[in-house]
């Protein structure tokens, strides 16, 4: 089935310093991709849907100056977390959908392994 | 605006057990609905959807069918296995994906 890599999957970083995650589709392209943050004993969180080639879109209460995300290409989006800090800390999914869903219908979603980032 | 709710965990069985996890959700539009579980050290995997009302998603032995009358999404396995265990998260998408919190469930031999 299709891949989603995500790298890397833990990061241990000092406060202030930025860190940026990839999430990359291994075997599909993908026009679109979204970035997921996930707190303990809490859902997923929605933070931005980026598009190929143009701003991602944040959704409300995310700092897009603060998680700072770039879709490049077809098969790569990355997620800058500047000026890290501690309260930072949490779990980053990528998806990714398969473009090949067609105008009208839902590309399946397929997901990265997640990244753990720990702000000291 | 959406939302998704389901079943707080953790949920401990003994394998063989019948298993149901609550789902409920609410939307405006008609949103497709999804199962994704996530096994221990893994990222999430979708496990079966629906995509309009009426529908039965089905993989692995687990089934869900798409109730539009009690926006419900509920998930059952008839026979669970230790391998089942794992964090199960139901999820409605209409123009972007929502996520329940997430059931842990424990399988015991």
């Amino acid at each position: 089935g299709a891949v989603v890599s995500q790298h890397p999957s833990r990061v241990i970083c000092k406060s202030g310093t930025s860190v940026k995650i990839e999430c990359r589709s291994l075997d599909f392209q993908a026009t679109t991709m979204f970035w997921y943050r996930q707190f303990p004993k809490k859902s997923l969180m929605l933070m931005a849907t980026s598009n190929e080639g143009s701003k991602a879109t944040y959704e409300q209460g995310v700092e897009k100056d603060k998680f700072l995300i770039n879709h490049a290409s077809l098969t790569l989006s990355t997620l800058t977390v500047t000026s890290a800090h501690p309260e930072d800390s949490s779990f980053y999914i990528c998806s990714a959908r398969d473009r090949r869903g067609g105008a009208g219908r839902i590309g399946e979603l397929f997901f990265g392994e997640g990244s753990r980032l720990t702000v000291l | 605006g959406d939302s998704v709710t389901q079943m707080e965990g953790p949920v401990t069985l003994s394998e063989e057990a019948f298993l149901t996890i609550n789902c409920t959700y609410t939307a405006t539009g008609y949103p497709s609905l999804f199962w994704y579980v996530q096994y221990p050290g893994e990222g999430l995997q979708l496990l079966l959807k629906a995509t309009k009302a009426d529908d039965k998603g089905s993989n692995k032995g687990f089934e869900a069918t798409y109730r539009k009358e009690t926006t419900s999404f509920h998930l059952e396995k008839g026979s669970v296995q230790v391998s089942d265990s794992a964090v199960y998260f139901c999820a409605l998408r209409d123009d972007k994906i929502i996520f329940g919190k997430g059931t842990r469930l424990h399988i015991l031999p």
